[in-house]
């Protein structure tokens, strides 16, 4: 079985800084990644997903993320932060094995005026 | 319906009693997840249906919880005799199953508050 590792609980970032919020699996064959931010109050909502081809993948909201296989690490990034950005983000993995969706422990993402 | 619907969205209850969680996945979403959020923490896989396949229950923490759903419709979890640790957030997601890549869409979560 894959598990997700979110080092970080909790970050947080001044307005207008960049952040990266980091996510480790266990395992890289054939994985399909996810990012899901949970805004306070609201569900999960997709952020963004790796599937196949490039491994730079941009999602909404001005964040991207990187595939990468040798270090099995697909961390989430953002150039400039905004107070709307505080969340929960969750990190997911799942494989073309199987249909079970693999969840982080979840980074608590505040940002500060 | 447009979303994953949950209800109800808030339920307290008492120690000892039964609850019964409703989750109305996107109709022609034929994969179902329930997952369960304890505060400050990350989802916990509960059950997995697909289709009319046996369910996955590798998830449930005890005999206690049980789930059910019909066909490709709507699903209910059922725990009984609720403990204080069995508060929660209780979400259901959904896909629809024709593809292990796909995205899962989530509802907003039942808040079950054992006392």
């Amino acid at each position: 079985a894959q598990s997700v590792t979110q080092l970080d609980s909790q970050v947080p970032v001044f307005e207008e800084a960049p952040v990266e919020l980091r996510c480790n699996y266990s395992s890289s064959v054939s994985v399909y990644l996810f990012w899901y931010v949970q805004y306070p109050n609201q569900g999960l909502q997709l952020l963004l997903k790796y599937l196949s081809g490039s491994t730079l993948v941009k999602g909404i909201n001005g964040f991207e993320a990187e595939f990468n296989k040798s270090q099995t690490s697909f961390h989430l990034r953002k150039p400039s932060v905004h107070i709307s950005d505080t969340a929960e983000y969750f990190c997911a993995v799942t494989q073309n094995t199987g249909n079970q969706f693999y969840f982080g422990t979840g980074t608590s993402l505040t940002v500060i005026p | 319906g447009a979303g994953v619907s949950q209800s109800p969205s808030n339920k307290v209850t008492e120690k000892g009693k039964d609850v019964e969680l409703r989750c109305d996945p996107i109709s022609g979403h034929t994969a179902l997840y329930w997952y369960r959020q304890r505060l400050g923490q990350g989802l916990e896989f509960l059950i997995y249906f697909q289709g009319n396949s046996a369910p996955d229950k590798s998830g449930l923490p005890s005999d206690r919880f049980s789930a059910e759903r019909t066909g490709e419709s709507v699903s209910t979890l059922t725990i009984q005799r609720t403990q204080q640790e069995d508060s929660a957030v209780y979400l259901c997601a959904s896909r629809t199953g024709q593809a292990t890549n796909e995205k899962l869409f989530f509802g907003s979560g039942t808040q079950l508050s054992v006392l």
